[in-house]
């Protein structure tokens, strides 16, 4: 079956550091990759996607490239803010069809000033 | 756009009674509305699948009596929390998908915080 797997939190960071959350997914098919952000008491906000091999999804800064040969969707950001602590989840949805989403466990982000 | 509601935000309800939480797609007909529920170390966990018009499809382990999932539109769908019991407080999130561009994109309502007594 399908399966993601994310790196364990939580990640502490200082503003401006560098950021990478590791994502790894196991398939069939060729789905469709996501990357979700939670703050806190909300729901999930879609942050950003990307549909086939070597696509890079982009937004708010944060970036992800698909990597079907590594199996990777890792999220990067170059200068974190305390304004993007939250939980980080990892996603994919195999395309076409009926389908089950499947969702990694989650990385907590927390940036200080 | 792609907006997801989910009403009420917070529910309080006393052990063995009924809760309803409405999911809505606002602006845009939804092929497939997902219900999951979301455990205190922020683990998501789907309870099920739904498509418009028809039953919806339960994730192994998830009581369909206790967890009446109704899909009346594209828009809408409800879960029906039955003869509520306080292991049942949690956080409720519904998501919506449509597919564009050959792509499925789910967008979540801001979730259901719900507490039994």
């Amino acid at each position: 079956g399908n399966s993601v797997t994310q790196m364990e939190g939580p990640v502490t960071l200082s503003e401006e550091a560098f950021l990478t959350i590791n994502c790894t997914y196991t398939a069939t098919g060729y789905p469709s990759l996501f990357w979700y952000v939670q703050y806190p008491g909300e729901g999930l906000q879609l942050l950003l996607k990307a549909t086939k091999a070597d696509d890079k999804g982009s937004n708010k800064g944060f970036e992800a490239t698909y990597r079907k040969e590594t199996t990777s969707f890792h999220l990067e950001k170059g200068s974190v803010q305390v304004s993007d602590s939250a939980v980080y989840f990892c996603a994919l949805f195999r395309r076409g069809g009926s389908y089950i989403p499947t969702f990694g466990r989650g990385t907590s982000l927390i940036v200080h000033p | 756009g792609a907006v997801v509601s989910q009403h009420p935000s917070r529910v309080i309800c006393k052990s063995g009674t009924s809760v309803k939480i409405e999911c809505r797609s606002l602006d845009f007909q939804a092929t497939t509305m997902f219900w999951y529920r979301q455990f205190p170390k922020k683990s998501l966990m789907l309870m099920a699948t739904s498509n418009e018009g028809s039953k919806a499809t339960y994730e192994q382990g998830v009581e369909k009596d206790k967890f009446l999932i109704n899909h009346a539109s594209l828009t809408l769908s409800t879960l029906t929390v039955t003869s509520a019991h306080p292991e049942d407080s949690s956080f409720y999130i519904c998501s919506a998908s449509f597919r564009l561009a050959d792509t499925d994109t789910q967008y979540f309502g801001p979730g259901t915080r719900l507490t039994v007594l």
